[in-house]
């Protein structure tokens, strides 16, 4: 069972279109980062949020961490090819800032 | 700046074989942190170091797999014997984890595809 779910999975959308992408928890969480990764290579940080409620803003990428902390989204706006990748949340805990849950991830494919 | 450095990138070997991944982390970084990534599981952390002491080997699979980091940019995942079942994309990832922060940033290394045939 995953502490941290993404939906959706799987998501094929037209250059130009935009979308949205869940994370969601039963857990409470210190703070939640998302990060992307490209074929054959390893997660890359993209945005932490700390503060409930928050929004990050990363060019055309828009972050928002639950007011409750147990869930975030990543909205996308004009997607382009170059946002092709998979999409992985990942809660880190008040217990340790350094053991950080990573979501079941969202693997975008954007279509020029 | 070099990132983190993992070898071999590809490893294909038979079951029952031992197998033997490695790992540079970045310069100055204290934290060290083996992750085994499946399409089933997901990204899954195996075990983790601060300044070179096992924290937390909760997410070892089981007593086949070992690791160690016997100093500050150097580390190792063994598995021994191997199964098929272990065949996965295995990530190496350093940080630098100071008191009072409530988060980190990690950085992955690209990975060692393994397979077990």
């Amino acid at each position: 069972t995953q502490l941290l779910e993404q939906s959706p999975q799987f998501l094929s959308i037209q250059e130009g279109e935009n979308l949205t992408v869940y994370c969601n928890s039963s857990s409470v969480f210190s703070s939640l980062q998302w990060y992307r990764q490209e074929p054959g290579e390893g997660p890359v940080l993209l945005v932490t949020v700390v503060t409930g409620g928050e929004v990050k803003k990363l060019k055309r990428l828009t972050f928002q961490f639950g007011d409750a902390r147990k869930d975030s989204s990543l909205h996308i706006t004009a997607a382009q090819p170059g946002d092709t990748g998979l999409y992985l949340c990942a809660g880190v805990r008040y217990s340790s800032a350094s053991k950080i849950i990573f979501g079941s991830g969202t693997r975008l494919s954007i279509r020029p | 700046d070099a990132g983190v450095i993992q070898s071999p990138r590809h490893e294909v070997t038979e079951m029952g074989q031992e197998v033997t991944l490695r790992c540079k982390p970045i310069s100055g970084h204290n934290s060290l942190f083996w992750y085994r990534q499946t399409m089933m599981r997901g990204l899954e952390l195996l075990i983790y170091f601060n300044n070179n002491v096992p924290i937390d080997d909760s997410g070892m699979p089981e007593d086949r797999f070992s690791a160690k980091m016997p100093n500050a940019s150097f580390s190792t995942l063994k598995i021994q014997p191997s199964e098929p079942r272990d065949s996965a994309v295995y990530f190496c990832a350093s940080s630098f984890s100071a008191s009072g922060r409530s988060y980190n940033e990690q950085f992955f290394g690209p990975g060692t595809r393994l397979t077990v045939l």
